[in-house]
């Protein structure tokens, strides 16, 4: 059964608190997407890896969130310290890149509540 | 001007009728485009690809591209009330490494 799976599914923590949400992307996938889902703002890309190379990650706020690729079976997003404005559904995708586009497979998600 | 923008309605259609999704995009050199739907709670699920200019079917669901008016529609024929879903449509960015922008969404509901 491929699938993209995302631990945790969800996490409440206090202001503050380091947050990492972890994505294992299906198997042979060389593309990796992170996503941030909110009512307001809708689906925001914050990075994306290619054959585990940080490719984009303009959407990203630098001065705390990070997102890295340690090998091709995990790919991890990192929230320090944390807010209540990053509240929100946080999706990885993952995908085969190939001409002329990469379709994208989506996990479940983390739900993210910072209190 | 957003990267790729659709109506984020609410859009409302009867039971068994056609309904039709919109989206433009502004990178004129966008390769590769994508319909997702999306169920309250649930992540958005891949339904169809479309490359080329033109129509491409799959069952009741019909994506229509055209990239000279940079425009790519998705119509579902015969509309069910299981098809109530936001439905995103997404490009790949040829400026800026194929990163994968997705629109705003558009909220359908199917009504009995």
């Amino acid at each position: 059964d491929a699938r993209v799976t995302q631990t945790p599914r969800h996490k409440v923590t206090e202001m503050g608190q380091e947050v990492t949400m972890r994505c294992q992307p299906i198997l042979g996938h060389n593309t990796v997407f992170w996503y941030r889902q909110t009512m307001m703002q809708g689906l925001e890309l914050l990075a994306y890896f290619r054959n585990r190379a940080p490719l984009d990650d303009s959407g990203m706020p630098k001065d705390r969130f990070s997102a890295e690729m340690p090998d091709a079976t995990l790919a991890t997003l990192k929230i320090q310290p944390s807010e209540p404005r990053d509240s929100a559904v946080y999706f990885c995708a993952s995908g085969e890149n190939r001409d002329p586009g990469t379709e994208a497979f989506f996990g479940q998600g983390t739900r993210l509540t910072v209190v | 001007q957003k990267e790729v923008e659709q109506n984020s309605g609410p859009l409302s259609v009867p039971e068994g009728a056609i309904a039709s999704l919109n989206c433009t995009y502004s990178d004129r050199v966008s390769q590769s485009f994508f319909w997702y739907r999306q169920y309250s709670g649930k992540s958005p699920e891949l339904i169809m690809s479309i490359y080329s200019n033109g129509d491409k079917e799959d069952g009741r669901f019909t994506a229509q591209l055209n990239k000279a008016s940079q425009y790519v529609s998705l119509l579902i024929r015969d509309s069910q009330p299981s098809d109530s879903a936001t439905y995103l449509c997404a490009v790949n960015m040829v400026r800026g490494a194929q990163k994968l922008v997705f629109g705003q969404g558009t909220r359908l509901t199917i009504n009995p």
